[in-house]
């Protein structure tokens, strides 16, 4: 069975601070990507990546960036957290053209 | 670009039929999916269609693409509470070394007794 796990279910940081997203993933999937779910918009891939080290910009990437130095690991990163960060973060990884594999979600709130 | 549109609500009764449907703009799509979400939780995949079908069945699910019309539909035969949930459809795009995959608004299913 894949599993792709996230490092907190719930969070809630101040404006301004530095937010580090974590997943991890067992599959040895080349593939990682890094999306946020907003009610009435449905999901947006903020960042993905195919490789280690490698990454490209989603349709939203504006205040987030990733660190992927292993290739079961894939970092997002909030250098300055706002409240129009205020979401869910959902994790996925792929192997296939497919399916991607989604994680449980991280509930982040910035007051 | 890719756009993906979705009705936000649908209420259907216990044994009933849900249809619920999606609208595509990327012609180029390889693959259309339809994930399940249920509360508190990741998406899962339900089923997928390739480009170059026009119907898919799978148990109570049947998928039906348009691909004139860039349309995909989600038949769900007998709906159950079970079947509550948020649908989403998704098409890809091949690119890089990976699938990038664009989401619909997500559809909430509400079974009723």
């Amino acid at each position: 069975d894949v599993k792709v796990t996230q490092s907190s279910r719930y969070l809630v940081k101040r404006t301004g601070e530095k937010v580090f997203l974590e997943c991890v993933q067992d599959m040895d999937h080349e593939n990682m990507f890094w999306y946020r779910q907003d009610p009435g918009l449905g999901l947006r891939l903020i960042y993905f990546s195919y490789d280690v080290k490698m990454k490209e910009k989603g349709d939203i990437p504006e205040g987030y960036s990733v660190s992927r130095e292993k290739k079961e690991r894939f970092s997002l990163i909030l250098e300055s957290a706002s409240t129009n960060q205020t979401s869910m973060y959902l994790c996925a990884s792929s192997l296939s053209p497919v399916e991607q594999y989604f994680g449980p979600g991280t509930r982040l709130t910035v007051t | 670009g890719e756009d993906v549109e979705q009705s936000l609500f649908l209420s259907v009764r216990e044994g009933d039929s849900s249809v619920i449907n999606c609208t595509y703009t990327d012609s180029s799509s390889t693959y259309l999916y339809w994930y399940k979400q249920e509360p508190g939780a990741g998406l899962q995949l339900l089923t997928y269609i390739f480009s170059n079908m026009d119907m898919k069945q799978d148990q109570r699910l049947t998928v039906l693409l348009n691909k004139k019309d860039k349309h995909l539909s989600l038949r769900i035969a007998d709906t159950q509470t079970g079947d509550s949930a948020i649908y989403f459809c998704a098409e890809s795009l091949i690119t890089g070394g990976g699938n990038k995959l664009t989401f619909g608004t997500g559809t909430q299913l509400k079974v009723e007794l």
